[in-house]
C-alpha cells in the first residue's frame, strides 16, 4: 500500500516570505514518481513537477524548489519570496512504476499568502 | 493545456437517481481516470482505464461504475445516487511511456451535490 502524508493542513504567511510546504511517503517499491500539483482558488489542479526515485538531485525552477531525500521518505517544497498568487492548495502525490499510473495524493496543504 | 473536457460541470440531483459524469479527451492518451476529492481527503482514486474496455477499480469505487468505448471517452456513473457521492469529481489522462510527458493532466471538474 502506498500512503502520502502532508501534516501542515493549512499555512499563511506574509508576502516575501518563504515558505516550506512538507511531504512524506510511504511505499514498498523501489522505483515511484512523486509529484506535485497547484489547485488555485480556480479550482483546476496544475502538475508542477515530477521526480523519479532514482534521481534525489533537487530541483530549481523560478521561485519554486525541491527536496527530495530518499532517506526520510520526503518530497518537500519551498517557495522562495512567496507571492499573493501563490495561495492555492498544495498536493503531493506518489505514483509506483509498473501500475497503470494513478495517483496517490496526500490530503494537501492551504497555502494562503496575505499582502 | 491539455485537451480534457469533463461535462456538466455542475449538476445538481435527488437521491436515488442515477447519474452519469463525461469525460472526453482530444490527446488519445491511453489511461484515463476518475478522482473524487472531499475536504481532508485530497483527491481519490474512484476508477480507471488503461484502455478501450479495459477498467479497473479504485480506492473509492462502491457506488460507482465506469465504460470506456472509444478512446476519447471516459463516463462515470453512480447507478443511485447518495448524499456522501456529494463531491468534486476530476477526470485525468496520462499517455503511454516513460518520459516527462506521462503526468497525469487533469479537467476542470465537476461539482455534484446530491439531495
Amino acid at each position: 500500500a502506498q500512503k502520502v502524508t502532508q501534516a501542515q493542513t493549512e499555512i499563511s504567511v506574509v508576502e516575501k516570505e518563504d515558505v516550506t510546504l512538507d511531504c512524506v511517503y510511504e511505499t514498498r517499491d523501489t522505483t515511484y514518481y512523486l509529484f506535485w500539483y497547484k489547485q488555485p482558488p480556480s479550482g483546476e489542479l496544475v502538475f508542477l513537477i515530477r521526480r523519479n526515485s532514482f534521481d534525489e538531485q533537487n530541483e530549481i525552477s523560478g521561485r519554486y524548489s525541491w527536496n527530495f531525500q530518499k532517506s526520510t521518505s520526503s518530497f518537500n517544497f519551498t517557495i522562495t519570496a512567496s507571492q499573493v498568487v501563490d495561495s492555492a492548495v498544495y498536493f503531493c502525490a506518489l505514483r509506483a512504476q509498473g501500475s497503470a499510473r494513478q495517483l496517490t495524493f496526500g490530503s494537501g496543504t492551504q497555502l494562503t499568502v496575505l499582502p | 493545456d491539455a485537451g480534457i473536457t469533463q461535462s456538466p460541470r455542475h449538476k445538481v440531483t435527488e437521491t436515488g437517481t442515477p447519474v452519469t459524469l463525461r469525460c472526453h479527451q482530444t490527446e488519445n492518451h491511453r489511461y484515463m481516470y476518475w478522482y473524487r476529492q472531499d475536504p481532508g481527503h485530497g483527491l481519490r482514486l474512484i476508477h480507471y482505464s488503461y484502455g478501450v474496455k479495459d477498467t479497473d477499480k479504485g480506492e473509492v469505487s462502491d457506488g460507482y461504475s465506469v465504460s470506456r468505448s472509444k478512446t476519447e471517452d471516459f463516463l462515470l456513473t453512480l447507478e443511485s445516487a447518495t448524499s456522501s457521492q456529494t463531491s468534486v469529481y476530476f477526470c485525468a489522462i496520462s499517455a503511454s511511456g516513460t518520459g516527462l510527458n506521462t503526468e497525469a493532466f487533469f479537467g476542470q471538474g465537476t461539482r455534484l451535490t446530491v439531495v
